[in-house]
């Protein structure tokens, strides 16, 4: 019964690489996020999906590609990891839009080494 | 100057102290507000929207003053439970965006 959840929960992993985080909501929510959280704990959003389609991309390196196969997922691509990507990345879902709460994910604690 | 700012703390108050947090946002435009929390090493949760005309949940009060631009939070009778970083969110009602806030940490000691 997880509302939104996210797989996997810790990654660590080497400079260069390429990885995935999965995310998926059984709320029925229209809307969903990732957000990145630094180490001072700053949370900012990345990108915004309503029903499939992205609305909110936010100024990140063209080297995160988030997909959505339908309105239930959200997955995160990373290629060439960097060693400023170690963060903590949430996954967020809402009814709709902006005036709704969000619901978060448990997070995805990202390391590279 | 950022979108939404607080104060960073750490707000260290004994218990059954009332302790207050202020956050201050830059778009006069905005619409949506709310406070969430965040326990260490887990996911931000609502705590509480914040409506035009202030609200209540408990021990928990939230204002919005629209002319200075703030929203506030307002703890009673703090538990030990209350320890957390609160999170001000929000909206500047231009898309789907939100804003948060850095955080304000609060430890209630017993």
């Amino acid at each position: 019964d997880t509302a939104v959840s996210q797989t996997p929960k810790y990654l660590v992993t080497q400079m260069g690489n390429d990885k995935s985080i999965k995310c998926e909501q059984n709320l029925g929510h229209d809307t969903m996020y990732w957000y990145k959280q630094d180490s001072k704990k700053f949370l900012k959003i990345m990108f915004s999906y309503n029903n499939k389609e992205l609305i909110i991309n936010e100024t990140v390196p063209n080297r995160f590609s988030p997909k959505s196969p339908d309105k239930a997922h959200l997955n995160l691509h990373i290629n060439s990891l960097e060693l400023g990507d170690s963060a903590v990345y949430f996954c967020a879902s809402s009814i709709q839009g902006w005036v709704e709460t969000q619901y978060f994910g448990p997070g995805t604690r990202l390391l590279v080494l | 100057r950022k979108e939404v700012e607080q104060d960073p703390g750490p707000f260290n108050v004994p218990e059954g102290a009332t302790v207050a947090f202020n956050c201050t946002y830059s778009n006069s435009a905005s619409q949506s507000f709310f406070w969430y929390r965040q326990d260490c090493r887990k996911e931000p949760k609502l705590l509480m929207s914040v409506y035009s005309s202030g609200n209540e949940d408990g021990r928990f009060t939230a204002q919005l003053n629209r002319a200075s631009q703030y929203i506030s939070l307002l703890i009673r009778d703090s538990k030990l439970s209350d320890s957390a970083t609160y999170l001000c969110v929000v909206n500047p009602n231009t898309g789907n965006q939100f804003y948060f806030g850095t955080g304000t940490s609060l430890t209630v000691i017993p």
